[in-house]
């Protein structure tokens, strides 16, 4: 079971914002940097944003994350059917002395 | 190009032994922090274990602590998972990744391992 907690699934229209949370604790999200991973169906998990904020070239700027406390979230503007995947937020938690991955989100576009 | 491809992956029975292969190119492959993770089919991902650049620090998940052993050549750019009293829960696709700091930002294409009688 993992640490970081994500809501199952999230979904939206062509277009539009979608939100996803991920939350921790002060062991990992609390103390550490936030990492968020992309896997496209059938494909390899990809770095889509590290170091809380930050794009990895080739990233559109319709990808953002955050971090606050404890949580963090990844915001998708401008949704596009590409953009069908699970999301997957992670970070080190000092705690387990591991790397942690959160329970991902599925992201459906309507 | 920077790549990782990873072998070994097959079919053993639970008790068994398997050790994963992660080949890197395109990159200062001593330079990165390596690591394996994996997953179960239908399921998300877990972490397995890292390595630091020269070998001598390792992490493990619970899960498999005590049986598995990762490892790296630096002088033949590779990466190793022996993993040993395998479980049926032990089945997934697993995947190395180099990281040059606390993020994963390159990936093989996992190789399949199940464990089955």
């Amino acid at each position: 079971q993992s640490v970081l907690t994500q809501p199952p699934s999230a979904s939206g229209t062509p277009g539009q914002r979608v939100t996803i949370s991920c939350s921790g604790s002060s062991s990992n999200i609390g103390g550490n940097t936030i990492n968020w991973y992309q896997q496209l169906p059938g494909t390899a998990p990809k770095l889509l944003i590290y170091i809380n904020d930050q794009r990895p070239s080739g990233v559109p700027d319709r990808f953002s994350g955050s971090k606050s406390g404890t949580s963090a979230s990844l915001a998708i503007s401008g949704l596009q059917s590409g953009d069908e995947a699970d999301y997957y937020c992670a970070a080190w938690d000092d705690s387990l002395n591991g790397y942690v991955f959160g329970t991902g989100t599925k992201v459906t576009v309507l | 190009e920077v790549q990782l491809v990873e072998s070994g992956g097959v079919v053993v029975q639970p008790g068994g032994s398997l050790r994963l292969s992660c080949a890197a190119s395109g990159f200062t492959f001593d330079d990165h922090t390596m690591h394996w993770v994996r997953q179960a089919p239908g399921k998300g991902l877990e972490w397995v274990s890292l390595v630091s650049w020269d070998g001598g620090s390792t992490y493990y998940a619970d899960s498999v602590k005590g049986r598995f052993t990762i490892s790296r050549d630096n002088s033949k750019n590779s990466l190793y998972l022996q993993m040993n009293s395998l479980r049926t829960e032990d089945t997934a696709l697993y995947y190395c990744a180099s990281a040059m700091s606390s993020y994963m930002d390159v990936w093989g294409k996992g190789t399949t391992v199940t464990v089955s009688s």
